[in-house]
C-alpha cells in the first residue's frame, strides 16, 4: 500500500521564522508531488506542483524541493496568513494525500 | 475567474443514495478532467473519483477503493456540470465533498488547481 507520511504533525513557530515541512513517500514517485495550504473553513490551495514549481500567484517565500521519496516545503519567513494546515499529494500511484502538517503560532 | 459551486449535500440514512452536482465556470470545462475530493470532519483530504475531459480517453473514470462500486462520477459538458452519484452510503462517507479541477487535462496523474467550497454529506440514521 502506498503511503505519504508528513512530519511533524504540528509545527509551532513565530512570524518571521523559517518553516520546514517534510513529506516522505513509501515508494519512488520521481518529482510527482504537490503541496497545498488549507486555512480553517476554506478549500485547499495549490502551492507547489511537481515538487518545486510554484503555482500561479504563490509568493516566492514558498519553495519546494526533493525527488524520489523525500520532499520538503520551505516557507522562508512566515507571514501571519501562513499559519494553516499543509498537505502533500502525489500523482504517481493514483492520487493520494499525506496526513497534513499544522503550522501554528 | 474559475468558479466551482457544489450542491446536493445533506443528511441521508445509511444505505440510501445522494447525487452531488458541481457547476463550473471561467474555463473551458470540457477540456479538463474533473474530480471529487472529500474531507471527513477534522480529518485530511481523500481523493474520491475523477473523470477525463473530451479528447483524452473520454470514457476514463477512476475511483478510490473506498467508493468503487458504490459511487459513479459523470459530467455534462453542455451544462458545464460535474456529478457524483453516491449509492449504498455508509457512516464513513460523512464528509465535506469538494469539486476540483484537474491541473492537467487527464484525470490520472494530476493535481488539483481549483476547488469549490464544498458540500456537506452526513450519513446517519
Amino acid at each position: 500500500e502506498f503511503v505519504l507520511t508528513q512530519s511533524p504533525a504540528t509545527l509551532s513557530l513565530s512570524p518571521g521564522e523559517r518553516a520546514t515541512l517534510s513529506c516522505r513517500a513509501s515508494q519512488y514517485i520521481s518529482s510527482y508531488l504537490a503541496w497545498y495550504q488549507q486555512k480553517p473553513g476554506q478549500a485547499p490551495r495549490l502551492l507547489i506542483y511537481d515538487a518545486s514549481n510554484r503555482a500561479t500567484g504563490i509568493p516566492a517565500r514558498f519553495s519546494g524541493s526533493g525527488s524520489g521519496t523525500d520532499f520538503t516545503l520551505t516557507i522562508s519567513s512566515l507571514e501571519p496568513e501562513d499559519f494553516a494546515v499543509y498537505y502533500c499529494q502525489q500523482r504517481s500511484y493514483w492520487l493520494t494525500f499525506g496526513g497534513g502538517t499544522r503550522v501554528e503560532i | 475567474e474559475v468558479q466551482l459551486v457544489e450542491s446536493g449535500g445533506g443528511l441521508v440514512q445509511p444505505g440510501r443514495s445522494l447525487k452531488l452536482s458541481c457547476a463550473a465556470s471561467g474555463f473551458t470545462f470540457d477540456a479538463y478532467a474533473m474530480h471529487w475530493v472529500r474531507q471527513a470532519p477534522g480529518k485530511g483530504l481523500e481523493w474520491v473519483a475523477g473523470i477525463n475531459g473530451v479528447g483524452w480517453s473520454r470514457d476514463y473514470t477512476g475511483y478510490a477503493d473506498s467508493v468503487k462500486g458504490r459511487f459513479t462520477i459523470s459530467r455534462d459538458n453542455a451544462r458545464n456540470s460535474l456529478y457524483l452519484q453516491m449509492n449504498s452510503l455508509r457512516a464513513e462517507d460523512t464528509a465535506l465533498y469538494y469539486c476540483a479541477k484537474s491541473f492537467y487535462r487527464v484525470a490520472a496523474g494530476t493535481y488539483f488547481d481549483y476547488w469549490g467550497q464544498g458540500t456537506v454529506v452526513t450519513v446517519s440514521s
